[in-house]
């Protein structure tokens, strides 16, 4: 099966622009989840999609919004962008079942630098 | 409010000697925990996981123990080999399974010296 992809792989925007990064899941997983990494913090729940639906969302502001299609590839948009969004996000697909550990499969991350 | 710590930024160890990795937690609601591996420029790799009704699973050399009443989890290495330097991060997980959402820790960074 072919891993997680993410596109494009590095981006730089100016301040105050929008950005859109795509996600493309392993096939059949339906759930989607994107995180972000920042030096010292670790990654950071952003949200989570599962069948076209937003399940989950972390402590994130409105700026970041994301979506699902229905083939499961999933977007995520971050508006007006400020320097503290430069970081590596990092998308990941799992195939939700109770009573398992729910491991998530992540892409290679997508490295946003804001100037 | 860090929910998933790991206290050790770095960690480095000998060619075949053990590696522990360190990984405390407040939340008594996470049900499941689970290892990831990174190398620079790639995504997290899943490694290994526990259940909160087990205090031991293990997987070839890499083996997690849990203390739920230390809120207290550790992964254990061994022997370590080169291959094994990267950044570990401790993950957790809630609701049965269902739910997708993992609080990670911050990271150790390993580094297995010949």
């Amino acid at each position: 099966k072919a891993g997680v992809t993410q596109t494009p792989r590095y981006l730089i925007k100016t301040r105050g622009q929008q950005v859109t990064l795509s996600c493309s899941p392993i096939s059949g997983h339906r759930s989607v989840s994107w995180y972000q990494q920042t030096p010292g913090q670790g990654l950071q729940f952003l949200f989570e999609y599962f069948s076209e639906t937003q399940r989950n969302k972390g402590n994130f502001p409105g700026r970041f919004s994301g979506r699902q299609f229905s083939n499961s590839r999933s977007e995520m948009n971050v508006s007006t962008l400020e320097l503290g969004d430069s970081a590596l996000y990092l998308c990941a697909s799992s195939a939700p079942r109770a009573g398992t550990s729910n491991e998530q499969f992540f892409g290679p991350g997508t490295r946003l630098t804001v100037l | 409010d860090q929910q998933v710590k790991q206290n050790s930024p770095s960690l480095s160890v000998q060619e075949g000697r053990i590696s522990i990795l360190n990984c405390d937690y407040t939340n008594s609601m996470f049900d499941y925990f689970l290892w990831y591996k990174k190398y620079p420029a790639e995504g997290p790799t899943f490694l290994i996981s526990i259940s909160s009704i087990k205090d031991k699973n293990e997987d070839g050399r890499f083996t997690v123990f849990l203390n739920k009443s230390a809120k207290h989890l550790s992964l254990h290495i061994v022997p370590s080999q080169p291959g094994d330097s990267a950044v570990y991060f401790c993950a957790a997980s809630a609701a049965g399974g269902t739910a997708s959402k993992l609080t990670f820790g911050t990271g150790t960074r390993l580094q297995v010296t010949l």
